[in-house]
């Protein structure tokens, strides 16, 4: 189980901010909010993490509600190589493996 | 070298031969995963080292399938007796800690069993 919601797919227009939600209900308290994507033919790659508090990196920013049952990463300027598949993934204790859910296919557009 | 580095990256084998898909992971980490990816299809966990501990091998598909970590620092997955549905893209990840840089993966051994 993926424990994580996410839509199949979405849209951006190039230059406009990518706003992918994810839905996160049966979190737990020392889980984490983690986010990855696949670009095509390639392994994921890690984009950013949050426990609680919103969360800013050279990638992306991460807005995690105040219940934590939902998140939001948030592309501010997407890009033609941001199209990708976007995983949310929400992980137990450290020294536990990532469950890969279906992710949110994110296209980009010209 | 800096990445996850995995050999070889394509690798076409017949019908119930035994393939060896090698991982080198990012020196010092200790945690190292292998997952699979089906054409078109989600990341599917294999298996999972973490040190000196005995390994999670839950994600197994069959008994076709093991994994040694030798050293605590390279890793080979071996299948045997390849059948057509194990083709697949084999990704291998590692970690340090986790909260700190989540996974590293490597670009995957692309496995096509004819």
């Amino acid at each position: 189980d993926a424990k994580t919601t996410q839509p199949t797919s979405m849209d951006c227009a190039e230059g406009r901010a990518a706003n992918l939600p994810c839905n996160h209900s049966t979190i737990s308290g020392n889980e984490y909010v983690y986010w990855y994507r696949q670009i095509h033919s390639q392994g994921p790659q890690y984009i950013i993490h949050g426990l609680k508090n919103n969360e800013t990196n050279e990638m992306a920013s991460l807005i995690i509600t105040e219940d934590r049952k939902s998140s939001t990463l948030i592309l501010p300027h997407a890009t033609l190589r941001d199209t990708a598949v976007y995983y949310c993934i929400v992980r137990p204790n450290y020294g536990q493996n990532f469950v890969f859910g279906p992710g949110t296919r994110l296209s980009v557009l010209p | 070298g800096a990445g996850v580095s995995q050999s070889p990256s394509n690798k076409v084998t017949e019908k119930g031969k035994d393939v060896e898909l090698r991982c080198d992971p990012i020196s010092g980490h200790t945690a190292l995963y292998w997952y699979r990816q089906s054409l078109g299809q989600g990341l599917e966990f294999l298996i999972y080292f973490q040190g000196n501990s005995a390994p999670d091998k839950s994600g197994l598909p069959s008994d076709r399938f093991s994994a040694e970590r030798t050293g605590g620092s390279v890793s080979t997955l071996t299948i045997q007796r390849t059948q057509q549905e194990d083709s697949a893209v084999y990704l291998c990840a590692s970690s340090g800690r986790v909260e700190d840089y989540g996974y590293t993966f490597g670009s995957g051994t692309r496995l096509t069993v004819v």
